[in-house]
């Protein structure tokens, strides 16, 4: 059973810049959730993606977005970086949703 | 608005003694509460959850809906307890639109 793992570790953008972070879901996982941990808070719901669909989406700005494809991987993209982008991108991946979910390493994002 | 709240940013015991880390939340439905746990140079995982109503590694959380909390508690505390423990919300039937706490550091000493 693999594991859920986010590309690329970490990665530095300037203000303006956009900025797309990868996630693969633990295999027979087909729920994709996605979280910005800022330092010393706790984690922050984005989005949730479910078969491809958006599902569910916390107080984030559009210009915050995501793709989910055929294998369940997933994609967040965010436009137009703002310095308070910075943080720990973590996602969570989970059958239909429920159930344990299983957090990836995460993606270190620091904008400048 | 569902909301979680951690008091304590910090908690040192010594081992062997009792040791609770608090959490609050407030929600208007029936909530799926969570104790997730981030050991060092480890991910996010969970500890255990309020409707399993298991001890894991000792731990137990008892959810208190008069009281809107869900304290963690074990009687003993081990230097491997020593992390990052957070509290969180799942409102409705999926688990994975998550609200956290801020997280509580909790520090076991020999």
């Amino acid at each position: 059973e693999t594991g859920v793992t986010q590309s690329p570790t970490h990665l530095i953008k300037t203000r303006g810049q956009q900025v797309t972070l990868r996630c693969s879901s633990q295999s027979g996982h087909n729920t994709v959730s996605w979280y910005q941990q800022a330092l010393g808070q706790g984690p922050q719901f984005i989005f949730q993606y479910y078969r491809e669909e958006e599902n569910g989406r916390g107080n984030f700005p559009p210009r915050f977005s995501g793709l989910q494809f055929p294998n369940y991987s997933s994609e967040l993209n965010v436009n137009a970086l703002e310095l308070d982008d910075s943080a720990l991108y973590l996602c969570a991946s989970s059958l239909d949703g429920l159930g344990e979910q299983y957090f990836g390493p995460g993606t270190r994002l620091t904008v400048t | 608005a569902q909301r979680v709240t951690q008091p304590e940013k910090l908690l040192s015991v010594f081992k062997g003694a009792p040791v609770e880390l608090k959490c609050n939340y407030s929600y208007s439905g029936s909530p799926e509460l969570f104790w997730y746990v981030q050991y060092s140079r480890q991910r996010l995982q969970l500890l255990l959850r309020h409707i399993s109503r298991e001890s894991i590694k000792g731990f137990t959380a008892d959810l208190n809906k008069g009281e809107t909390s869900f304290h963690l508690k074990k009687p003993f505390a081990q230097e491997e307890d020593s992390a990052m423990y957070y509290c969180a919300l799942a409102g409705g039937t999926s688990y994975g639109k998550l609200t956290f706490g801020q997280g509580t550091i909790l520090t076991v000493h020999p």
